[in-house]
């Protein structure tokens, strides 16, 4: 099976920066995405890796270490609308195709 | 363009009782999921198709049952709800290889079981 860590909770200022950790560990390791879900709704995509390195969006970024079974998610200049569920999610292949394992989710609060 | 659709939105079950959760996308998409998410957790698997015809079982399956007839449909049946299915229920589809934004989520099934 799976398994997907990543904190339940972290608190952050308006305009700082945050890094949202994610480690996992896999067989048929396929690729890593990260959602952002508000609270009541749809998990909404931010990222998605599949090699090694930093992936940069705006102000989201989003690294991969496939040897180190590791991610991270950074936030930069946060905004109040920032305060979210923040989801990593492992896709892995096996013979119906790929499938994708959520991990439980970090509630990010940010406070003025 | 509809994207995947969930119906209903809210529902309320008495202990016991049988439902259908609806899911359609018009997309095409091989690929269509059933998830759960309980109160501060990710989401978890419970069925999955890669087919019309195919379905297989996911992380928690037990209480649910699931057929795909056509590509485009995909209900969750719950055959005797129990209070313990008390939680929120997405749909999902994709394209067979996921990459990328190519999975998309149904905005949510909100189910109690009293």
């Amino acid at each position: 099976g799976q398994n997907i860590d990543q904190p339940t909770e972290m608190t952050a200022t308006e305009g700082a920066i945050v890094q949202i950790n994610c480690t996992y560990q896999t067989s048929g390791f396929n690729g890593l995405f990260w959602y952002q879900q508000h609270a009541g709704e749809a998990p909404t995509f931010l990222s998605y890796n599949v090699l090694d390195g930093l992936e940069e969006k705006g102000r989201f970024s989003s690294f991969l270490s496939r040897s180190k079974g590791y991610s991270y998610l950074l936030l930069k200049e946060l905004q109040m609308k920032d305060s979210a569920s923040y989801l990593c999610a492992v896709s892995v292949e096996n013979n119906a195709g790929n499938m994708l394992t959520f991990g439980g989710g970090t509630r990010l609060m940010v406070k003025p | 363009n509809a994207g995947v659709t969930q119906t209903p939105k809210f529902q309320v079950l008495k202990t016991g009782q049988s439902m259908t959760l609806q899911c359609a996308q018009d997309m095409n998409h091989e690929y269509m999921s059933w998830y759960r998410q309980d109160p501060g957790m990710g989401l978890r698997l419970i069925h999955y198709s890669v087919g019309a015809g195919i379905t297989d079982q996911g992380e928690v399956p037990n209480g649910y049952n699931v057929s795909r007839s056509t590509t485009e449909d995909f209900p969750l049946r719950l055959l005797s709800a129990a209070p313990s299915q008390t939680s929120v229920y997405f749909c999902a589809s994709s394209y067979r290889g996921l990459s990328g934004n190519t999975i998309y989520f149904g905005e949510g099934s909100w189910l109690t079981v009293v």
